[in-house]
């Protein structure tokens, strides 16, 4: 059953360093989409992306964050200089042409220190 | 600011019986409805979907839904302990967001 990866599985790093998050969706699917997880609180919408750019963001994601799709597989989330509150579990959806289903991955936790 | 809201519990609720979950949202243009499960430590599974309003069927699951009221529930028959776990309720209108609600806590007591 198509599935979609993340890794790391965990990352740490230390505040003011750069992180990439890697992601790679259903290989048919056409949206994709990365949350965040702080522990114990709410799953958080970040970015959508659809045709190559962004097609919606969240007031969370500031100019300290990009997405990527380098090439046909990959889809990327950077942090460009971590803070402490970055702290959270990351996770990376893809979602088909028939706009229903959403598959997250396992997820990603960084650990900004 | 678009909301999504839940009680976050936790649920208590007997093994074989009714858990009812519920859910409210503020944004009125909201086109469609999601639960997912999440157990501690992994990521979301969607365990339903509802567009229109009115009551989705799938196995043990209900998806219920009113429009006018801004709200959306989930029903599991028959609970079982493997269905203890976080539920998550999502929403997604007119643009490309999907909220999420915090979520609540169910506990199926064996």
């Amino acid at each position: 059953e198509p599935e979609v990866t993340q890794t790391p599985s965990h990352q740490v790093t230390q505040m003011g360093q750069e992180v990439i998050l890697r992601c790679v969706p259903i290989s048919n699917h056409l949206y994709f989409y990365w949350y965040r997880q702080i522990l114990g609180q709410k799953v958080e919408f970040l970015v959508s992306f659809y045709n190559n750019e962004i097609s919606e963001k969240s007031e969370i994601f500031d100019d300290q964050f990009s997405v990527e799709r380098p090439d046909g597989s990959n889809f990327t989330l950077k942090i460009r200089s971590t803070k402490l509150e970055d702290s959270a579990m990351y996770f990376c959806a893809s979602l088909g042409s028939s706009y229903n289903e959403q598959f997250f991955g396992p997820g990603t936790r960084l650990t900004v220190l | 600011q678009k909301e999504v809201e839940q009680n976050s519990g936790p649920l208590s609720v007997p093994e074989g019986a009714i858990a009812s979950l519920n859910c409210t949202y503020s944004d009125r243009v909201s086109q469609s409805f999601f639960w997912y499960r999440q157990y501690s430590g992994k990521s979301p599974e969607l365990i339903m979907s509802i567009y229109s309003n009115g009551d989705k069927e799938d196995g043990r699951f209900t998806a219920q839904l009113n429009k006018a009221s801004q709200y959306v529930s989930l029903l599991i028959r028959d609970s079982q302990p493997s269905d203890s776990a976080t539920y998550l309720c999502a929403v997604r209108g007119r643009d490309d967001k999907i909220i999420f609600g915090k979520g609540t806590r169910l506990h199926i007591l064996p």
